[in-house]
């Protein structure tokens, strides 16, 4: 199974500002690598898809990167919405195993 | 617009059986391979299970192979997931979600609460 480990589980930002959030995989899963924001009690959403490509309706302040083990999700001024848990997973492997990273807290510094 | 709707949570007791459904609107529901996935409470995503669009594969995290059944109703736009011999590690809130084929997952239901207790 492919684990997937982010870092840091809590970061702390000041809105206006930038956030780096880091998703390392196990072994190589290319670029078939998504991110997720999930508000609480709310369902996850789709961010980003092929480790860079915006999904549907998604502000251009998020930004993915990355391929191979190393991958990013930058958000690039916080705005007061975007304080949440985010979620990576890959898609690399088959049969599908599909694997979450155990989630990355942003809150409000 | 998509819509994903999920009913059939409750309390069980372990040992126990459930069956959850999903309805599906918005969008070609036959065109879709569909998923489940579950969060424990304060925990973070685990996928259980995905279905193809004509149901001619399915395939089970290894944590409910042998328990769980995945299926769907493409004339009644119907996801379903039949779970039995229910354990308290079964607790969970359980989405269904759109599935861009055997990948990522661009709609998601709210989730329906299943508790597994005596």
């Amino acid at each position: 199974e492919i684990v997937m480990t982010q870092s840091p589980a809590t970061l702390s930002v000041s809105p206006g500002e930038r956030a780096t959030l880091s998703c390392r995989a196990s072994q190589s899963v290319s670029s078939n690598l998504a991110w997720y924001q999930q508000k609480p009690g709310q369902a996850p959403r789709l961010l980003i898809y092929g480790a860079s490509t915006r999904a549907t309706g998604i502000p251009a302040r998020f930004s993915g990167s990355g391929s191979g083990t190393e991958f990013t999700l930058t958000i690039s001024s916080l705005q007061s919405e975007d304080f949440a848990v985010y979620y990576c997973q890959q898609y690399n492997n088959w049969p599908p195993r599909v694997t979450f990273g155990q989630g990355t807290k942003l809150e409000i510094k | 617009q998509v819509q994903l709707v999920e009913s059939g949570g409750g309390l069980v007791k372990p040992g126990g059986s459930l069956r959850l459904s999903c309805a599906a609107s918005g969008f070609t529901f036959s065109d879709y391979y569909m998923s489940w996935i579950r969060q424990a409470p304060g925990k973070g995503l685990e996928w259980v299970s995905y279905i193809s669009s004509s149901s001619s594969y399915t395939n089970y995290a290894d944590s409910v192979k042998g328990r769980f059944t995945i299926s769907r109703d493409n004339a009644k736009n119907s996801l379903y997931l039949q779970m039995n011999s229910l354990r308290a590690e079964d607790t969970a809130v359980y989405y269904c979600a759109r599935a861009v084929v055997i990948k990522f997952f661009d709609y998601w239901g709210q989730g329906t609460l299943v508790t597994v207790s005596s």
